[in-house]
């Protein structure tokens, strides 16, 4: 079974700073992982995914995220902040021979002019 | 194109009633699935449709749940004999296929349902 931990289920940051928010999987098998945003009164929306190959993940608006065997990590960060960022954020892993997606509890994500 | 769209957006209800939740999947996706967004659980899988398929039950949390998927198309979520800890947000996502690594899953808005 795979499961995923989102360390703060609330994170302030000021516009134009680093935007950092934590998962941490664990999984019998290598995972698929996926970060998804989640604005108020929509549906989730896929930011970017792991699956094979390079461990750093570039993914829309500007966030990334680095696998990281070692410590089970898939970090998602944003260099700088944008007031469009403000948001749910939700980690999620799966494996290679599934299709079911195991959520993290999300972060919020507030941003202060 | 179109996305995923579900019906109604929102959806009030006495306890005990039944409701049923719909889902229009993107055209030509052949994956559906069926999630539950709630302030105690997160975000759980409920149900996933695949092609012709047997679907996958597993999530649903009690017997009074039950879904269809009509045509390889439209699904529709029944909840009998509501509770007031059926009240969550239902999301629905579709994909092209059943592969992580290459079928996104996209969400549709959801539908909040209050059990009064």
């Amino acid at each position: 079974a795979q499961s995923v931990t989102q360390l703060g289920s609330h994170v302030s940051v000021s516009e134009g700073a680093l935007v950092l928010l934590r998962c941490n999987y664990s999984s019998s098998v290598p995972p698929y992982l996926f970060w998804y945003v989640q604005y108020p009164n929509q549906g989730l929306q896929l930011l970017l995914k792991y699956t094979t190959g390079a461990t750093l993940v570039k993914g829309i608006n500007g966030f990334e995220a680095e696998f990281k065997k070692s410590e089970t990590s898939f970090h998602l960060t944003k260099p700088s902040a944008h007031m469009s960022d403000a948001a749910e954020y939700f980690c999620a892993v799966t494996r290679s021979n599934d299709y079911k997606l195991s959520f993290g509890a999300g972060t919020t994500v507030t941003v202060r002019a | 194109g179109a996305g995923v769209s579900q019906s109604p957006s929102n959806k009030v209800t006495e306890k005990g009633k039944d409701v049923e939740l719909r889902c229009d999947p993107i055209s030509g996706h052949t994956a559906l699935y069926w999630y539950r967004q709630s302030l105690g659980q997160g975000l759980e899988f409920l149900i996933y449709f695949q092609g012709n398929s047997a679907p996958d039950k597993s999530g649903l949390p009690s017997d009074r749940f039950s879904a269809e998927r009509t045509g390889g198309s439209v699904s529709t979520l029944t909840i009998q004999r509501t509770q007031q800890e059926d009240s969550a947000v239902y999301l629905c996502a579709s994909s092209l296929g059943a592969s992580p690594a290459t079928d996104t899953q996209y969400f549709g808005p959801g539908t909040r349902l209050t059990v009064l």
